[in-house]
């Protein structure tokens, strides 16, 4: 079964710095995607990034970027030029590429704080 | 406003009560999907319907079923409730049923008393 994996309960950045959030994951399948999830207090989730796992290069969206090391199976979160409205909880998620059963699998989250 | 609908926001009720939670999808999206969110257990996918069918069953107690209708709007139906069921409870939406990118309802909070 696959596992998801978030080492970091929470972490805190200065505004305008840049955070990394951690994301490693077990699987024993080759095709495959991963997600970035945002929750802010509102508590709606919100996508914010996409990775195929076919894809060498690592997604990127604005300030968000990942860095995918598929043999490591590692999928961290860069988010530069950090911003307020950033505060929010970070899921990251894995879901197979094969099969029927499309579910996402979650890890325990990591609640990022931004300091003004 | 990621176009998914979830009614109602709160619901406070007591053991053994039975609620029924409903979520309409995105507007042209075919399937959805229910997920529970517990501070034990974390976020859990529990059952995913396509076009009216069940297409995917995950960690979904035999008290909890839903039903997608011909509108495509879905409930979720929690039977004999229990206070390990508190919970925020989410629907996510897909055109379809590889979900390959969810939208999410900013889900509704549970409370059982």
């Amino acid at each position: 079964a696959q596992t998801v994996t978030q080492s970091q309960p929470e972490m805190s950045v200065q505004e305008a710095e840049t955070v990394t959030l951690s994301c490693t994951y077990d699987t024993s399948e080759s095709d495959y995607y991963l997600f970035w999830y945002k929750q802010p207090p509102s508590r709606q989730m919100i996508l914010v990034i996409r990775q195929e796992a076919y894809k060498q290069q690592n997604a990127t969206e604005n300030r968000f970027s990942v860095n995918f090391q598929k043999a490591a199976k590692s999928f961290s979160l860069k988010i530069s030029d950090s911003q307020l409205g950033d505060a929010a909880m970070y899921f990251c998620a894995y879901r197979s590429a094969k099969g029927s059963n499309y579910q996402l699998i979650w890890g325990a989250g990591t609640k990022l704080i931004i300091k003004p | 406003d990621s176009g998914v609908t979830q009614t109602p926001k709160h619901l406070i009720t007591a053991t053994g009560q039975r609620v029924t939670l409903r979520c309409s999808p995105r507007s042209g999206d075919l399937s959805v999907y229910w997920y529970q969110q517990s501070l034990d257990q974390g976020l859990q996918f529990l059952i995913q319907y396509y076009n009216g069918e069940e297409r995917a069953k995950g960690n979904i107690l035999e008290r909890f079923s839903a039903q997608q209708f011909p509108d495509l709007h879905s409930e979720l139906n929690l039977s004999s409730l229990e206070l390990g069921d508190s919970a925020l409870y989410f629907c996510a939406s897909s055109p379809h049923h590889l979900g390959e990118k969810l939208f999410f309802g900013s889900g509704t909070q549970l409370s059982v008393l």
